[in-house]
């Protein structure tokens, strides 16, 4: 497609549900990310892609969160028993080349509040 | 685990103004990118700076990088409302954030 889209926009969940977040990629990009965003703060690296490869997964806070690229396109970042403490926006981003130096396209982001 | 910071944390100037942002961080880079955020939305490229680059231009935006010091600085020339944004500068091989920069534009 002609950008990054994630899906849905905007999600409320129960704490304690648990929540499935999708990211499509631009078609052919190689390389995904996952980052999560609180109100007022830069965004957190969650985890990195290469093509369906996990090459990093050191910034998904606890083993609630999960995610998974298995054709190497499009990604979903799961996260269990979801918290309040989990309510954030959660950023996707591709790049077209392996690595990390080349500027990313990112989508608009989905935002969840747990209640 | 954020390692680029910008400064000021909030900046607010008159349309047509100059803005310059900062960015420092704390260890050896391949490159250094900023980007910017509308609320609300996702973030935008703006420019990538390599480590043997010192000076790139962009439109009108100029943005430097000093590695001796590990900082780097953005300049909008002739600020416009529509550039009133956050804007993040972005290092290191986990692409790590700072926290940002608020700029306002007033008209």
């Amino acid at each position: 497609g002609a950008g990054v889209s994630q899906s849905p926009r905007y999600k409320v969940a129960k704490r304690g549900q648990d929540v499935a977040l999708r990211c499509d990629p631009i078609s052919g990009h190689v390389s995904l990310f996952w980052y999560q965003q609180a109100l007022g703060q830069g965004p957190e690296f969650l985890t990195y892609f290469q093509n369906e490869a996990q090459l990093d997964k050191s910034g998904l806070p606890s083993d609630r969160f999960f995610a998974e690229r298995p054709e190497g396109s499009v990604s979903t970042l799961k996260i269990q028993r979801t918290q309040q403490e989990d309510s954030a926006v959660y950023l996707c981003a591709s790049s077209p080349v392996r690595g990390f130096n080349y500027g990313y396209t990112f989508g608009s982001g989905t935002r969840l509040t747990v209640v | 685990s954020q390692q680029g910071e910008e400064d000021p944390q909030a900046l607010s100037i008159q349309e047509g103004e100059n803005a310059t942002m900062n960015c420092s961080y704390k260890t050896s880079i391949n490159n250094l990118q900023w980007y910017r955020q509308n609320s609300g939305r996702g973030l935008v490229h703006l420019i990538l700076i390599r480590s043997n680059e010192r000076e790139k231009h962009s439109g009108r935006l100029r943005v430097t990088l000093d590695t001796s010091k590990k900082s780097s600085s953005l300049l909008i020339t002739a600020s416009r409302a529509a550039d009133t944004a956050s804007y993040f500068c972005a290092t290191g091989n986990q692409f790590y954030f700072g926290t940002g920069t608020s700029l306002t534009v007033i008209p």
